[in-house]
């Protein structure tokens, strides 16, 4: 059974036109991450949520935006999408590892942004 | 800071030929060290991990051993499947916090 399922699987969108994306969890997990990964790299950790505290990378533009209304749910907003944002945004859902205890992260199977 | 290198694929193989991906990082502390694996069109699985130094992650006939002295994680696979074609990722978390340092990825391809 999915524990961590990203809505939709593809997104087409124009350029310039915002889009949400979606992430939902069943694991009750209370860090929840966003990444972006173009083809063939790494994921690049855009940012993340420990509970209701929201972490931005330094390097994520501005255009990246993001809620989490609950424990479940996480939403990425890209404002203005450009041909640079193209790519396959990664969910990922974890408990808190900073209290000692090492805890993976679980991943959603993503969803691939095209940008027209 | 902390980062993680491993070798550039791809890695191309026969079935039932025996796998190494090298994977060495850098970290303060005692960080945690996994192995995630990616298939076509799919997010990040993770394969085996390890938290502590002389670990050894398994899974799926896969293994990793945690070498503090050699500051290495290196995946191995004795013998490999079609099913194995994927792309590995080598990741880090650091004692401090939650955030996951990854490997560029390497690509292993099984050919029957």
């Amino acid at each position: 059974d999915a524990m961590v399922i990203q809505n939709p699987r593809y997104q087409v969108t124009q350029f310039g036109k915002p889009v949400t994306l979606s992430c939902s969890q069943t694991l009750n997990h209370n860090v929840m991450y966003w990444y972006q990964q173009k083809s063939s790299q790494a994921p690049k950790l855009l940012f993340h949520y420990y509970d209701k505290d929201f972490n931005n990378e330094a390097d994520t533009p501005d255009n990246f935006q993001s809620r989490r209304p609950n424990t479940s749910f996480c939403f990425l907003d890209i404002r203005s999408p450009g041909l640079g944002d193209a790519a396959m945004y990664l969910c990922a859902t974890s408990r808190d590892s900073a209290r000692g205890r090492v805890q993976p992260q679980h991943f959603g199977d993503g969803t691939r942004l095209s940008i027209l | 800071g902390n980062s993680v290198t491993q070798m550039e694929g791809p890695v191309t193989l026969s079935e039932e030929a025996f796998l190494t991906i090298n994977c060495t990082y850098t970290a303060t502390g005692y960080p945690s060290l996994f192995w995630y694996v990616q298939y076509p069109g799919e997010g990040l699985q993770l394969l085996l991990k390890a938290t502590k130094a002389d670990d050894k992650g398994s899974n799926k006939g896969f293994e990793a051993t945690y070498r503090k002295e050699t500051t290495s994680f290196h995946l191995e696979k004795g013998s490999v499947q079609v099913s194995d074609s994927a792309v590995y990722f080598c990741a880090l978390l650091g004692a401090a916090g939650n955030k996951l340092t990854f490997g560029g990825g390497t690509r292993v391809l099984v050919k029957p």
